[in-house]
Order: structure tokens, then C-alpha cells, then sequence
């Protein structure tokens, strides 16, 4: 099975500071995703990575960056964090290299529920 | 750009029998996804259907496909309490590597 850890499942941080939420995947999956989940908004694509040291913007890239600096390990980064950026992030993998047809689901971590005081 | 619909709330008895719907806008999706979501946790893989197909059974869930209307449904057969859940449909079009998320539908199951 595949085992998508995400390092947190609480966190409480403060206006300003600077927020690093960490992603792990077991099974070798090139790609990489960060989503944010907030009532009636479903879940919003944040950045996605489909390499070691590559990143993409999703829909909502204000704020975050990400770090891929190996194939297992995934990181957002709430540079200057704000009260707006309190939700539940989730961290997703799939196989797969850009072009494939072939099917491709993403698998979930349980999530990080951060609030920004 | 893709959008994918659903409504936000189902209440249906046990033992009954559940139909999620879910439209989406972009012709070209390759495969859709249905996720359920319990409480406090991450999105499960439930199942998943190929846009050449226009059903697929698994178990007590039943996918159907219109591509011609752009829907999809996810039927429960037997309706347990377990199945409350938030359910989303996901659809990946062409060959990119986003799924494209619906709102979710939140499933109450009273007994």
C-alpha cells in the first residue's frame, strides 16, 4: 500500500513566523502535491512537483513555496505565515512522468490542520 | 479552464441505496475519481472510472458515466453508517498531472 506520511497532524504557529510542513511517500512516486482544503471551497492546488528540485504553481501559489529536494520528501513553506493561511493541508503522490495516459490516481496523507494565531 | 460540481449535502436511511452526482466541464478528461473523506483524515481512493467506459461496479459502488452530459454518479448500494463520509469526484484531463477536484458532498446516513 502506498504510505503518504505528512509530519503533523496539529500545528499552531503565529502571524509572521515561518512555516514548514513536511511530506513523505514511500512507493517511488514522481509527483508530488500540495493542496488546502477550506469549507465550500473543496481542495485548492497549491504547488505540485513532478521531480527531485521541480516545481509547479497550482491555483493558489500566493504566500507558499515548496522544496523537492528528494524524490520522497515534499515541503511547503509558509514564508510570513497570515490568520487567511489557517485551513487543512493535504499532501498527495502519483505515478507517473507529464504525458502519460495511463491511470494515475493520487494517493493522500492524513493532513495537517495548521491554525495561524 | 475545467470546473467540476457537486452538491454539498445527502441524507439518506440505512440500508437505502445513495447517488452522488457530479458534473464537470472539460470534455477532454481522461479519468474521474471518486475520494471519500471520514473525519479528520485524508482523501481515500474509492474508485475510478476510464472516459471510454460508461459504467463500472465495484462491490456495493456503481459509477456511471454520460460523457455526453458531462456526468458522473456514484451510487452506494446498502447504505451503512460507515459510509458518512465527504465524498469528492476528481476528474484528470488529457494527459496532465492535476486532478481538478469537485466541492465534496457531505453523505449523513441515519439509521
Amino acid at each position: 500500500d502506498v504510505k503518504v506520511t505528512q509530519s503533523s497532524r496539529y500545528l499552531v504557529k503565529r502571524t509572521g513566523e515561518k512555516v514548514f510542513l513536511e511530506c513523505v511517500q514511500d512507493m517511488d512516486h514522481e509527483n508530488m502535491f500540495w493542496y488546502r482544503q477550506d469549507p465550500g471551497l473543496g481542495l485548492r492546488l497549491i504547488y505540485f512537483s513532478y521531480d527531485v528540485k521541480m516545481k509547479e504553481k497550482g491555483d493558489i501559489p500566493e504566500g507558499y513555496s515548496v522544496s523537492r529536494e528528494k524524490k520522497e520528501r515534499f515541503s511547503l513553506i509558509l514564508e510570513s505565515a497570515s490568520t487567511n493561511q489557517t485551513s487543512m493541508y493535504l499532501c498527495a503522490s502519483s505515478l507517473g512522468a507529464p504525458g502519460q495516459r495511463r491511470n494515475q490516481p493520487q494517493h493522500f496523507g492524513d493532513g495537517t490542520r495548521l491554525s495561524i494565531l | 479552464g475545467e470546473d467540476v460540481e457537486q452538491s454539498l449535502f445527502l441524507s439518506v436511511r440505512e440500508g437505502d441505496s445513495s447517488v452522488i452526482n457530479c458534473t464537470y466541464t472539460d470534455s477532454s478528461s481522461t479519468y474521474l475519481y471518486w475520494y471519500k473523506q471520514e473525519p479528520g483524515a485524508g482523501l481515500q481512493l474509492l474508485t475510478y472510472i476510464f472516459s471510454n467506459m460508461d459504467m463500472k461496479q465495484d462491490q456495493r459502488l456503481t459509477v456511471l458515466l454520460n460523457k455526453k452530459d458531462k456526468h458522473l454518479s456514484l451510487r452506494i448500494a446498502d447504505t451503512q453508517t460507515g459510509d458518512s463520509a465527504i465524498y469528492f469526484c476528481a476528474e484528470r484531463y488529457a494527459a496532465g498531472n492535476k486532478l481538478t477536484f469537485g466541492g465534496g458532498t457531505r453523505v449523513l446516513v441515519k439509521p
